[in-house]
């Protein structure tokens, strides 16, 4: 099973609005990511945990904060958002985030955002 | 640094057809992961098969073959007998030790009836 699932499937916000995105695996992967991608464009990496511990931050803006409550959840925090910011959001997972060559991502449907 | 290129934005392929992906890379380091991923416009980013640096046979998985060629470090990515659902869009990612994945700027495929 290699499932990766994430809700919601859609989310329409304003500028002020508070909202989370979630994402959940059971292939017991310890390392889970978050990509943003623009239309037409490769996902961007976003954050990375590595057991349940943020490893990599790739210099994203604070109204976005990730959170990894247990090693099988991770959620994406969305605080007074930019109209830029729609996009749609990836979530991956992959067996335990190590640096090696072969250790393949898994990513969930995605969570099509739009900022108003 | 690493790169990965993709130099067709747009293929067409009849069905039934084999078509062929390509996908260049640029990297010093001597191991790396090469990785081509489905995205349908449902947006899901699918894995369909891996290549590593040293692997001595090109990886096959199912209609999915990776013509491996090292020296001029291309990862092609063929599919045999093309159907109606492999319409979407094809990205070539690279990983080296270390470091995340590098995406290509993906191929969008289109199958014809």
């Amino acid at each position: 099973d290699t499932e990766v699932t994430q809700t919601p499937k859609h989310l329409v916000m304003g500028m002020t609005n508070k909202k989370s995105l979630k994402c959940e695996q059971h292939m017991g992967h310890r390392a889970m990511y978050w990509y943003k991608q623009k239309a037409k464009k490769p996902p961007e990496l976003m954050f990375v945990y590595s057991y349940e511990k943020l490893s990599i931050n790739e210099s994203v803006p604070s109204r976005f904060s990730p959170e990894c409550p247990n090693s099988s959840l991770l959620n994406l925090h969305l605080h007074a958002l930019q109209p830029e910011d729609s996009a749609l959001y990836l979530c991956a997972s992959s067996q335990a985030g190590s640096s090696g060559v072969a250790e393949t991502q898994y990513f969930g449907p995605g969570t099509r955002l739009l900022v108003l | 640094a690493q790169k990965i290129t993709q130099t067709q934005p747009g293929m067409f392929v009849q069905e039934k057809e084999a078509v062929t992906l390509d996908c260049t890379y640029d990297t010093s380091d001597p191991s790396y992961g090469l990785f081509w991923y489905k995205q349908p416009s449902s947006g899901e980013m699918i894995f369909l098969i891996y290549q590593g640096s040293y692997d001595q046979q090109n990886a096959t998985e199912g209609r999915y073959s990776l013509n491996f060629q090292k020296a001029r470090k291309s990862a092609n990515l063929v599919i045999s007998a093309s159907q109606l659902g492999d319409s979407a869009m094809y990205f070539c990612a690279m990983r080296t030790y270390g470091q995340n994945f590098v995406f290509g700027p993906g191929t969008r495929l289109s199958v014809l009836p």
